[in-house]
């Protein structure tokens, strides 16, 4: 069954932190996606990749990076994490022309 | 400017009511998807829909590409509905999937 998986589901960090996201898909898609939601502001994307090794930056991509290891894998990475990354984040994979899949989410509380 | 605006921002049902949603987006696009957020939850795809009209149970997506537009309709709303719709124009720029802030709509029984 296709699924993205998402780890942790929670995660407290504190300022100044290393924080790191991991996404997981079975589905064999070449997509893979990072958005945070927010209150206000609806879904927005932070980093993608077109495929392994592959990584583009997205609409908000400061403060975060992305690596692609494998067509399975997509982590996003917050090498000093801030208040203002507090959020909810949600990993997504596709292909072209197919709604993309979405994690259940990681929620993030940075002190 | 934003790229995709939803309205209503939100909307209050009485249970069997239809519901319209809208859905406009200011980028060139391949096609719509709609989605649905439970409270707290993942994104369910609803329609992924290139053009015109598409059906599903009490569902309906119509989607005009050369207008810029696409409606979601909710017919006989029931409580189990109630939860985020969100829009997302594809294929604007390479593969990126750009949301709306969407509608949130609650039904009341």
């Amino acid at each position: 069954e296709a699924a993205v998986t998402q780890s942790p589901r929670n995660k407290v960090a504190v300022t100044g932190g290393k924080v790191t996201l991991s996404c997981n898909q079975t589905n064999n898609h070449n997509n893979m996606y990072w958005y945070r939601q927010d209150t206000g502001h609806g879904l927005r994307l932070i980093h993608y990749s077109y495929g392994a090794g592959s990584t583009e930056k997205g609409d908000i991509p400061d403060g975060y990076k992305a690596s692609r290891p494998s067509q399975e894998n997509f982590s996003l990475i917050l090498e000093l994490a801030t208040p203002s990354q507090t959020s909810v984040y949600f990993c997504a994979s596709g292909i072209n022309n197919q709604a993309p899949l979405f994690g259940e989410g990681t929620r993030l509380s940075v002190l | 400017g934003q790229q995709v605006q939803q309205s209503p921002a939100s909307l209050v049902l009485q249970e069997g009511e239809n519901a319209e949603l809208q859905c406009n987006f200011s980028t060139s696009l391949n096609s719509m998807q709609w989605f649905y957020q439970r409270p707290g939850g993942s994104l369910v795809s609803l329609f992924y829909n290139p053009s015109g009209t598409k059906h599903s149970g009490r569902l309906t997506s119509t989607t005009v590409i050369k207008e810029r537009r696409s409606s979601l309709h909710i017919s006989s709303s029931q409580t189990t509905d109630s939860g985020t719709y969100l829009c997302a124009p594809y294929g604007s720029s390479g593969n990126k999937l750009i949301f709306g802030i969407g509608t949130l709509l609650s039904v009341k029984p």
